[in-house]
């Protein structure tokens, strides 16, 4: 069965601290994954990693697959209270007989103070 | 460009009433994706149409269904409401799928609470 697995579920900060989530998956047929960031409703993207192994960024924001090691982490630097969320890491599948499926982990609640 | 919308935002039901949400994906999107999330699941595939099909299913009961449209807006349905489907569902829209790395946007969810 395909595992997507987040730790630590959960992770209390203070602002300026520099934060790492993991995710690991075993999955059949990957095609990238995906990070999300959820605060109230709607996940929102933050990135598409593939097996190209090409680190991604965006302004306090990195990520970066492992393809050997089946894994992927997000660093967030200089936190502020605005990163409170769940991070969602998410997988999906090459192959025609997987359309339109993500599968989800369980997600990292991130808890930043002021 | 506007967003992946759902309607409606929240609906309360009672045990074996049926229920149909909405969702209207980003305009061009062709791939809808259903999602049921709650706190010990998580985020659970729950099926994928594309051009008016479903292409991909996920592990729910037959009580869950939807279908699209020739402009893309997709609907889906549960029918005999249980306790158990009370969840926040998220529809998630992309232009393709299965091709390419297209990626899905979601919609701000339909919370449901079966009572």
């Amino acid at each position: 069965e395909d595992k997507v697995v987040q730790s630590p579920l959960s992770l209390v900060v203070h602002e300026g601290d520099t934060v790492t989530l993991n995710c690991s998956y075993e999955v059949t047929n990957f095609r990238s994954l995906l990070w999300y960031k959820q605060e109230k409703k709607a996940p929102t993207f933050l990135f598409m990693l593939t097996s190209s192994g090409i680190e991604k960024k965006s302004g306090r924001l990195s990520s970066i697959l492992d393809k050997k090691e089946l894994s992927s982490i997000l660093n967030i630097t200089a936190t502020q209270t605005g990163d409170s969320a769940i991070y969602l890491c998410a997988v999906e599948y090459a192959g025609g007989t997987s359309y339109g499926k993500l599968t989800f982990g369980q997600g990292t609640i991130l808890t930043v103070h002021p | 460009k506007a967003g992946v919308t759902q309607t409606p935002r929240y609906l309360i039901k009672t045990r074996g009433q049926q229920v149909t949400l909405s969702c209207s994906p980003i305009s061009g999107h062709r791939s809808v994706s259903w999602y049921q999330q709650t706190p010990g699941q998580g985020l659970q595939f729950l099926f994928e149409y594309f051009s008016e099909t479903q292409r991909n299913k996920g592990n729910f009961p037959g009580r869950f269904s939807g279908r699209q449209f020739s402009n893309s807006r997709s609907e889906m349905n549960v029918s005999t409401l249980e306790l158990g489907d009370s969840a926040l569902y998220l529809c998630a829209s992309s232009r393709t799928s299965g091709g390419a790395y297209e990626t899905q946007y979601f919609g701000p969810g339909t919370r449901l609470l079966v009572l």
